[in-house]
């Protein structure tokens, strides 16, 4: 079942602000579970951008930002550039489910 | 240069079995809880199961539970998945990847890096 839901698209000229939201619930982000996120180009494997809500991970340029807050967890992505066209997914862990879980995943689109 | 390298996919009918292999190098393997993460065709990422580093403690997720069996080999600094009863939804990309965050055990705030290149299980007749 879907446990944390983000929006199927998004998308921004370059240069632009964008965000991605990762909504769950009080038994995974809401429980203060770390939220990690993920940038998975096509045809290759995910590859980790924050870790522990809001730490980029090594190479990761600072235009890439986490928050959270409540239920809920975000990514942003400042000065949109063509290389950032992907798919992103949070990740957390759900204690009802007593495992990891992720996100249903956001194609970002650079117009 | 820390590198895992899956191997073992390929084409399975319904109810059969398939092991995938895992081999990690460039980092201390048993340092580290591993992690086997799945992808069915043009979905989203499904965690999948777990292991810690001494290979004492596995978790599943309640899709594998009693037909998948995860494990590892120190000395071959090889993460297995055992996979039986396969079923056509179990039809995905199967990554592995390494839990950072904690020394050895699996930990609710792991966060997965890196991950292999992943390989393709198919379960079809």
């Amino acid at each position: 079942q879907t446990v944390l839901t983000q929006p199927p698209s998004v998308s921004g000229a370059p240069g632009q602000r964008v965000t991605i939201s990762c909504t769950g619930s009080s038994s995974n982000i809401g429980a203060g579970y770390d939220v990690h996120w993920y940038q998975q180009v096509p045809g290759a494997a995910p590859k980790l951008v924050i870790y522990a809500h809001s730490n980029r991970a090594s190479g990761v340029p600072d235009r890439f930002s986490a928050s959270k807050s409540g239920t809920s967890a975000s990514l942003a992505i400042t000065g949109l550039q063509a290389e950032d066209e992907a798919d992103f997914y949070c990740q957390s862990y759900d204690s009802s489910l007593s495992g990891y879980v992720f996100g249903t995943g956001t194609k970002v689109i650079v117009l | 240069e820390v590198q895992l390298v899956e191997s073992g996919g390929g084409l399975v009918q319904p109810g059969g079995s398939l092991r995938l292999s895992c081999e990690a190098s460039g980092f201390s393997f048993s340092s580290y809880a591993m992690s086997w993460v799945r992808q069915a065709p043009g979905k989203g990422l499904e965690w999948v199961s777990a292991i810690s580093g001494g290979g004492s403690s596995t978790f599943y997720a309640d899709s594998v539970k009693g037909r998948f069996t995860v494990s590892r080999d120190t000395s071959k600094t090889t993460l297995y998945l055992q996979m039986n009863s396969l079923r056509a939804e179990d039809t995905a990309v199967y990554y592995c990847a390494t839990n950072r965050g904690s020394v050895q055990r699996v930990s609710p705030s792991n966060w997965l890096d890196p991950w292999g290149q992943g390989t393709l299980v198919t379960v079809s007749s």
